[in-house]
């Protein structure tokens, strides 16, 4: 099976320009999530989709951050203007259905590394 | 809230030895944990978790961890690493099935030859 997958790997943009990172879940997962590492922390949550709906975006900027998922599948999260705290490390994963015994575990891709100068 | 913390930033240990990290959590009650790798430049990846049930947990290749709750802990094991093991690793908590993960801020993993 496939797994989750990411585009672009890398990104270097100078601050205050836009940018957007593209994620594809595993095939039939209905949730999809959005996390940001900074260097020498833990993932950060940011935004959590069931289906096409948002969960929980507690944690996302959204004077400058955006996210959606339409027709529930792919996911696009897009930072504009760009600020120099967010270099970063941008994760998505998905799972199955929280609801599921099992469905809760999530599971990851491998990043787009955005360095911003 | 909940929270998670992982005492030791970096951890060294020769190839062969035994491991262990170690993960303290907050929460009230019983909650979900979980310990994720990441390997350089990788995704995060589930070795185990932990709902219920018995609290000695095994996960994917050779680690296991065991849940006290009296100690507010969820520390992982392995008896005998490999150079493979080096990378960080990431223990996470979360409340309850619908509810979002905390993560630690990580271990990394040091292995000598």
């Amino acid at each position: 099976e496939a797994g989750v997958a990411q585009s672009p790997r890398y990104k270097i943009i100078e601050k205050r320009q836009s940018v957007a990172f593209w994620c594809n879940p595993i095939s039939g997962h209905a949730t999809l999530y959005w996390y940001q590492q900074i260097l020498g922390q833990g993932p950060k949550l940011l935004i959590q989709f069931q289906n096409n709906g948002v969960v929980d975006d507690s944690q996302l900027p959204k004077d400058r951050f955006s996210a959606e998922r339409l027709k529930g599948v792919d996911s696009t999260l897009k930072i504009q203007p760009a600020k120099l705290e967010d270099s970063a490390v941008y994760l998505c994963a998905s799972s199955l259905d929280r609801e599921l015994a099992g469905g809760e575990t999530q599971y990851f891709g491998p990043g787009t590394r955005l360095l911003v100068l | 809230a909940q929270s998670v913390t992982q005492p030791d930033i970096h951890i060294t240990v020769s190839e062969g030895a035994s491991l262990e990290l170690r993960c303290n959590y907050s929460y009230g009650a019983t909650p979900y944990l979980f310990w994720y790798v990441q390997s350089p430049g990788q995704g995060l990846q589930l070795l185990l978790k932990y709902f219920s049930g018995d609290t000695l947990v095994q996960g994917i290749k050779g680690f296991e961890a065991e849940f006290k709750r009296s100690q507010s802990s969820f520390n992982l094991r392995k008896p005998s690493v490999h150079w493979s093991d080096a990378a960080e690793y990431f223990c996470a908590v979360g409340r309850n099935r619908d509810d979002k993960i905390i993560f630690g801020k990580g271990t990394r993993l040091h292995i000598l030859p």
